[in-house]
């Protein structure tokens, strides 16, 4: 299986910071990477796929980057709708396989 | 837009079959560009994807390896809806599991089921 890594594990940043979120494959997954965004008690929404392809009606504030093991998601000013954790997920091989989550909130 | 309502008991008993419905609208699950999955999440074990089923002239189905033999994924063409069955459940297939279409972009609202006692 492939195994997904991100860093950091939480993060508080304050109203309009710009944040960043890293997620590591264990192997070279190409493009095939999507950002999710969780909310407690709510199910995953897809912000991202392929990396960086923003899903149809998310704001232009979230961008995602990279290609291969090494993969990077951005906030570009935080805001207090955002808290919430975020999680990637490889879909080149089954099984899918999900990151541990980076929870976000407000310092 | 698609949308995914899920259904099933919230309680099942030690070594019983857990069995939840996904019902499907703005698509169809006999779609041949699409595939209908099965995600739980615990506090032990995060996001875990179980299994999709999908229909390329015919039907096929894929499961991770954790739980290969004791899950079973069906459609269901007559309700237009999919299924989930995980056999000789322990209190470790306790968490919230959710539906979800083709490239998880769509997702059902969760079940919490709790095995139990």
């Amino acid at each position: 299986d492939i195994q997904m890594t991100q860093s950091p594990s939480s993060l508080s940043a304050s109203v309009g910071d710009r944040v960043t979120i890293s997620c590591q494959a264990s192997q070279d997954i190409s493009k095939y990477l999507n950002w999710f965004q969780q909310k407690p008690g709510k199910a995953p929404k897809l912000l991202i796929y392929d990396a960086s392809n923003l899903d149809t009606g998310v704001p232009s504030r979230f961008s995602g980057s990279g290609s291969g093991t090494d993969f990077t998601f951005t906030i570009s000013s935080l805001q207090p709708e955002d808290i919430a954790t975020y999680y990637c997920q490889q879909y080149l091989n089954l099984p899918f396989t999900f990151g541990p989550g980076t929870k976000v909130d407000i310092k | 837009q698609v949308q995914l309502q899920q259904s099933g008991p919230g309680l099942v008993k030690p070594s019983q079959t857990l069995s939840l419905t996904c019902a499907i609208s703005g698509d169809s699950v006999s779609s041949k560009s699409a595939a209908w999955n099965w995600v739980r999440q615990s506090p032990s074990r995060g996001l875990e994807w179980l299994g999709r089923t999908y229909y390329r002239s015919k039907w096929y189905n894929d499961y991770a390896v954790s739980v290969k033999s004791r899950i079973t994924i069906n459609p269901d063409t007559s309700k237009n809806q999919f299924s989930l069955q995980l056999n000789s459940v322990t209190p470790e297939d306790t968490a919230v599991y959710y539906c979800a279409s083709s490239n998880l972009g769509y997702w059902g609202q969760g079940t919490l089921v709790t095995v139990s006692s």
